[in-house]
């Protein structure tokens, strides 16, 4: 069953910001790390955005470098997607994933839209 | 964009076997694991291969996936209607210090 959980998806304006949200209702949420996939209107899937189980260590595509902030909530089973200076080319449908480069990332949310448009 | 190259796309009739490339670089596939994702229309990918060769629990024995220096492929023997899909690889990459993914390749059953 779907443990992955994504909101905070909206429409706005170039240059706006947002704040994803991905909770977890399953029990190993700590102890694994976490990505941010995108996928384009009828493009193919980029990864955006990882942390650690411990949040201490993170990585970013270099496309949102500098604009894109990842952090987690480990207490809340919550992972969360700072999104500043949007730009039209950002507009995509947003995943979570669960897991790592060696398990791959074998749990998804269902994505949450974001939409950049004046 | 995307650093691993994989055809467009590819098809088979029902029963057959279909292979699908992906292609990288030292940096990328030929220094880590290769992961495979499946995703249906309208829906979230899901994990089909992990650490080049494994199966996660509940995905048919009819995929398999191999590795060989710089470049991965994903086998799907006796091919099903149900595999029409677009598939993607996906590996890190020590050079740029994150993820990269393949172009996709969409399946057609025919």
């Amino acid at each position: 069953e779907v443990q992955l959980v994504a909101s905070g998806g909206d429409l706005v304006q170039p240059g706006e910001t947002l704040r994803l949200s991905c909770t977890d209702s399953g029990f190993t949420f700590r102890t694994n790390a976490l990505s941010w996939v995108r996928q384009a209107p009828g493009r193919g899937l980029e990864w955006v955005s990882a942390i650690s189980g411990n949040g201490q260590v993170t990585n970013y595509a270099d496309s949102v470098k500098g604009r894109f902030t990842i952090s987690r909530d480990n207490s809340r089973s919550t992972m969360f997607l700072q999104l500043n200076s949007l730009t039209a080319e950002d507009t995509a449908t947003y995943y979570c994933a669960k897991g790592d480069r060696h398990s791959g990332w074998f749990d998804w949310g269902q994505g949450t839209p974001v939409t950049v448009s004046s | 964009q995307s650093v691993l190259t994989q055809p467009p796309s590819a098809s088979g009739t029902p029963g057959q076997r279909v292979t699908i490339s992906c292609s990288g670089r030292s940096s990328n596939i030929g220094s880590s694991s290769v992961n495979w994702y499946q995703q249906l229309p309208g829906a979230a990918p899901k994990l089909l291969i992990y650490n080049n060769n494994e199966r996660p629990s509940g995905v048919p024995g009819r995929f398999s996936g191999s590795k060989s220096g710089t470049s991965a492929s994903l086998a799907i023997s006796g091919l099903q209607s149900e595999d029409e899909a677009e598939y993607y690889c996906a590996t890190w990459d020590d050079r740029l210090n994150g993820y990269v993914l393949g172009t996709g390749t969409a399946v057609t059953v025919l």
